[in-house]
């Protein structure tokens, strides 16, 4: 299927860890994000990634560091893991298709922080 | 600077029409999207704006002035399966392309 794949979907970890969450688009797109989504459901955009090139990096703690090994592929890592971090994770894409710029959401990884 | 406003919740009745309006004040636009999200379930597109006027797409159209700064999203014949956060979306320009979501809109639609 075509689709934006994020994994694992869920991970529950202590504080103070450090965990990756993977994404991958077959969508053929040039541009991938991530996302912030907190319990009050605002969604807030934390990286952009073109072509593999950061184009975006919003006011995020420099322990998130996302990777881009190619354009298919946009990692998130997180070193030090707070309370603060739990949150749904979402990944997505987006190419410039006639005049719209839609994006296409990966399922998100809930992240939970004890 | 952007603000994206629009109400936190609305109530409808199946087979009704509901409005939800999102105004946004924000430099170098270039595009408003609606998105629909489904509870525990990732955004998926539902229109984008970039001129002024309606755009219908079946159930479900959307409005934009982009000198009001105001846009609608309008959804008509109402099914249950229509409960879900809308977010209004606005794309910016300020020296590289941004999507900035508003806090969405819960809606319940009721039998």
């Amino acid at each position: 299927d075509t689709a934006v794949s994020q994994t694992p979907k869920y991970l529950v970890t202590q504080m103070g860890n450090d965990k990756s969450i993977k994404c991958e688009q077959n969508l053929g797109h040039d541009t991938m994000y991530w996302y912030k989504q907190d319990s009050k459901k605002f969604l807030k955009i934390m990286f952009s990634y073109n072509n593999k090139e950061l184009i975006i990096n919003e006011t995020v703690p420099n322990r998130f560091s996302p990777k881009s090994p190619d354009k298919a592929h946009l990692n998130l890592h997180i070193n030090s893991l707070e309370l603060g971090d739990s949150a749904v994770y979402f990944c997505a894409s987006s190419v410039r298709s006639g005049s719209t710029y839609e994006q296409y959401f990966g399922p998100g990884t809930r992240l939970t922080v004890t | 600077g952007q603000n994206i406003d629009q109400p936190t919740e609305m109530t409808a009745t199946e087979g009704a029409i509901v409005q939800i309006n999102c105004t946004y004040q924000t430099s170098g636009f270039n595009g408003l999207f609606w998105y629909q999200q489904h509870a525990g379930e990732a955004p998926t597109f539902l229109s984008y704006n970039v001129l002024d006027g309606l755009e219908e797409k079946g159930r479900f159209s959307s409005f934009l002035s982009r000198s009001k700064g105001y846009s609608y999203l309008l959804l008509k014949e109402l099914q249950m399966k229509d409960s879900a956060s809308y977010l209004c979306a606005v794309r910016e320009n300020t020296g590289g392309f941004k999507t900035i979501f508003g806090a969405g809109t819960r809606l319940f639609v009721k039998a």
